[in-house]
C-alpha cells in the first residue's frame, strides 16, 4: 500500500507570493490533516479535512486555507507569503477523524525569501 | 498557548543502555496519547500509542507509560540502538470538539555506539 505523497518536496518562493500544496492520503484514508512544523514550536496544527469537508481548523491566519477532493486528495494553499510561513509542512491521513494513528508524508519544505 | 510540553530538547545515552523520554500535558481530556519518530528529511513515523484508560503499553523495545494524575508520559527504549538517534515527538488527542493531534517541541535523541 503506498504511504502519504506530498508534492512538491521542496519549493522557494518570494514574499507576497501564493503557494500551493498537495498531499495525496492512503488509499481508502478519508481524513487528511495539515501541519506546520517550525524549529522550536514542533508541529502545529493547520486543519483537517474529512470526505470533503473541513472538520477543525486551528489558529492560523486565513491565508491559509485548503480543500479536499473527492478523491481524499487535499490541497493547502497559502496567499500573501510571509518570511514567516517559512517551514516543514507535513500532511497526515487516517481512515477516520480524530487524530488516532495518523499516517504522515515526508513534508513540503517551503523557504520564503 | 502549549498543551503537550517535552521539556528535554535533546537526550544522549549510550548504545544497549535505557532511553527515557519524557512528555507532559495540561488538559486531562485528552484521551489519546502517541509518539512519533522524526528521521531528518522525513515524515514523522508513529512508534506507539496509549489509551487514557491504560498505564503502560509495550511494543517489543518500546514502552509508554502513562500517569494521569501527573499529566506525564514516557517512552522507554530498552535497549538502546544507535538507530534509534532521531527526533521523538510525544502527541495527545481526544478533546471534545478538536479532531486533531497535539504536538510536544520534541526531544532530540543520540544514541552514541
Amino acid at each position: 500500500k503506498a504511504g502519504v505523497t506530498q508534492t512538491p518536496r521542496y519549493l522557494i518562493k518570494t514574499r507576497g507570493q501564493q503557494v500551493t500544496l498537495s498531499c495525496s492520503p492512503i488509499s481508502g484514508h478519508r481524513s487528511v490533516s495539515w501541519y506546520q512544523q517550525t524549529p522550536g514550536q514542533g508541529l502545529q496544527f493547520l486543519f483537517e479535512y474529512f470526505s470533503e469537508t473541513q472538520r477543525n481548523k486551528g489558529n492560523f491566519p486565513g491565508r491559509f486555507s485548503g480543500r479536499q477532493f473527492s478523491n481524499s486528495r487535499s490541497e493547502m494553499n497559502v496567499s500573501t507569503l510571509e518570511l514567516g510561513d517559512s517551514a516543514l509542512y507535513l500532511c497526515a491521513s487516517s481512515e477516520t477523524t480524530g487524530g488516532y494513528s495518523a499516517f504522515f508524508g515526508q513534508g513540503t519544505r517551503l523557504t520564503v525569501v | 498557548d502549549q498543551q503537550v510540553k517535552q521539556n528535554s530538547p535533546s537526550l544522549s545515552v549510550q548504545e544497549g543502555r535505557i532511553s527515557i523520554l519524557n512528555c507532559d500535558y495540561t488538559n486531562s481530556m485528552f484521551d489519546y496519547f502517541l509518539w512519533y519518530k522524526k528521521y531528518p528529511a522525513e515524515g514523522p513515523t508513529f512508534l506507539i500509542s496509549i489509551s487514557s484508560i491504560k498505564d503502560k503499553n509495550e511494543d517489543g523495545r518500546f514502552t509508554v507509560f502513562l500517569n494521569k494524575s501527573a499529566k506525564h508520559l514516557s517512552l522507554h527504549i530498552v535497549p538502546s540502538q544507535p538507530g534509534d538517534s532521531a527526533v521523538y515527538f510525544c502527541a495527545a488527542s481526544g478533546l471534545p470538539g478538536a479532531n486533531n493531534l497535539f504536538f510536544g517541541t520534541g526531544t532530540r535523541l543520540t544514541v552514541i555506539p
